[in-house]
């Protein structure tokens, strides 16, 4: 069975600082990996999505990695800005047929100004 | 594309009462999934259809719950009867085979 870990589990940074999100996951065969971004209330955002086969994806100033083989990935964060302040959740997409997304429990980041 | 629909945004029930939720996947999508959120658990899969028919419910916490997906365009998931530990906010998600696109939830509360 999948299990996604995301760590830390709250971050807090100054505005401006570059960050580093991290997420592993237990089972390597995934299909693919999406990056969400969900604020207080809300729905959750599609932000990034790497499949397999692919080792980063890049969308303005946010940037995600994946290894499979260590069963990580990270999600960078340049420049960041009051408005990126929100929970982070990354989810792993099962292969062979399940398509089944298994999410980590998110990252709460704050920027402060 | 309006996105993945839910309705009602939010319901208050009391305990015993049935509740359906309702959701609206994007047009052409052929996997749907309900998610419930909570402070304790996070997200978890309660369930996921391809091409309307369930796949995996191994996540329904008890029978309580059911889902159905009568054609492509429209889900539901049914408790009956709810319990105030029901109350968390589910979610419906539709996806093809790559990118998963989320609806605004439904927060529900039993009291």
């Amino acid at each position: 069975k999948q299990e996604v870990t995301q760590i830390p589990a709250a971050l807090s940074v100054p505005e401006g600082e570059n960050l580093v999100l991290n997420c592993s996951f237990t089972d390597s065969a995934i299909y693919n990996l999406q990056w969400f971004r969900q604020d207080p209330g809300k729905g959750l955002t599609s932000l990034l999505l790497i499949q397999s086969s692919q080792r980063e994806q890049t969308s303005g100033r946010l940037n995600a990695s994946l290894d499979k083989s260590s069963g990580r990935s990270t999600l960078y964060i340049a420049a960041s800005q009051p408005g990126d302040s929100a929970t982070y959740l990354c989810a792993a997409r099962s292969g062979a047929g399940s398509y089944q997304l298994t999410f980590g429990k998110g990252t709460k980041l704050s920027v402060i100004p | 594309d309006a996105g993945v629909i839910q309705s009602p945004r939010h319901e208050v029930t009391e305990m015993g009462q049935e509740v359906t939720l309702r959701c609206k996947p994007i047009s052409g999508h052929n996997s749907l999934f309900w998610y419930r959120q909570t402070m304790m658990r996070g997200l978890e899969l309660l369930i996921y259809f391809n091409n309307n028919v369930p796949i995996d419910d191994s996540g329904m916490p008890e029978d309580r719950f059911s889902a159905k997906m009568p054609n492509a365009s429209f889900s539901t998931l049914k408790i009956q009867p709810s319990e105030p530990r029901d109350s968390a906010v589910y979610f419906c998600a539709s996806s093809l085979a790559r990118e998963a696109f989320f609806g605004q939830g439904t927060r529900l509360t039993v009291v």
